[in-house]
């Protein structure tokens, strides 16, 4: 019963390092996307997988890289941390039909000083 | 400019009483929209949802209201429970087959006093 698993749970790195962030999911969905939470900011959608091999930007995909590495398993890259990306991290996914029903993984926080 | 907009941060009712949350879309594309429970320390879960074809939609204590021509969209708690205390998230889509890119509100923190 693991459904969407996120790695780090949180991570504390210093401006200009890079991480990268897992998530895989075990319910053989085939949408999976990457949110930031900020306060008052909701959730905006940085990148999404539609399917496997495929990716597309969302809202804020600047300073980020994403790889769909298979059906399971989707990553979010910064390459060069900024302060401006701190924030909680959210992976998640969705199984064709269930419209909007997104299943989100417990998050990852990180910190960038 | 943030398209979908919770003007309350928080909300606070008493036990039993009905909770009242809202939301405000101004994207007059949005054609489906859902709610999203969030405990501390946990992801977002799914709560309810309602097409714009609809007006009312109903699940046991939870019922959401959309009003299209105020683009406007509610969620109803009766009875509230102090289990209900979360961040509630409401979201908006546009139903298309190129995924569930969905716009969220920036929440509202309800807690419900015993």
């Amino acid at each position: 019963n693991a459904g969407v698993t996120q790695t780090p749970k949180f991570q504390v790195l210093k401006t200009g390092q890079s991480m990268t962030l897992q998530c895989a999911q075990d319910m053989n969905h085939n949408s999976m996307y990457w949110y930031r939470q900020d306060p008052g900011m909701g959730l905006r959608l940085i990148y999404y997988s539609a399917s496997e091999g495929t990716t597309d930007k969302g809202e804020v995909p600047n300073g980020y890289n994403v790889s769909r590495l298979n059906k399971r398993e989707f990553s979010l890259r910064l390459e060069s941390a900024a302060p401006s990306q701190t924030s909680v991290y959210f992976c998640a996914s969705d199984r064709q039909g269930a419209f909007g029903e997104l299943f989100f993984g417990e998050g990852s926080r990180l910190t960038v000083l | 400019d943030q398209q979908v907009k919770q003007n309350s941060p928080s909300l606070s009712v008493q036990e039993g009483r009905i909770s009242i949350l809202n939301c405000d879309y101004t994207n007059s594309m949005f054609d489906y929209f859902l709610w999203y429970k969030k405990y501390p320390a946990e992801g977002p879960t799914f709560l309810i949802s309602i097409s714009s074809i609809k007006d009312k939609n109903e699940d046991g204590r939870f019922t959401v209201f959309l009003n299209k021509s105020a683009k406007h969209l509610s969620l109803h708690i009766v009875p509230s429970q102090p289990g209900d205390s979360a961040v509630y998230f409401c979201a908006a889509t546009r139903f298309n087959n190129a995924g569930n890119m969905l716009t969220f509100g920036g929440g509202t923190r309800l807690m419900v006093k015993p």
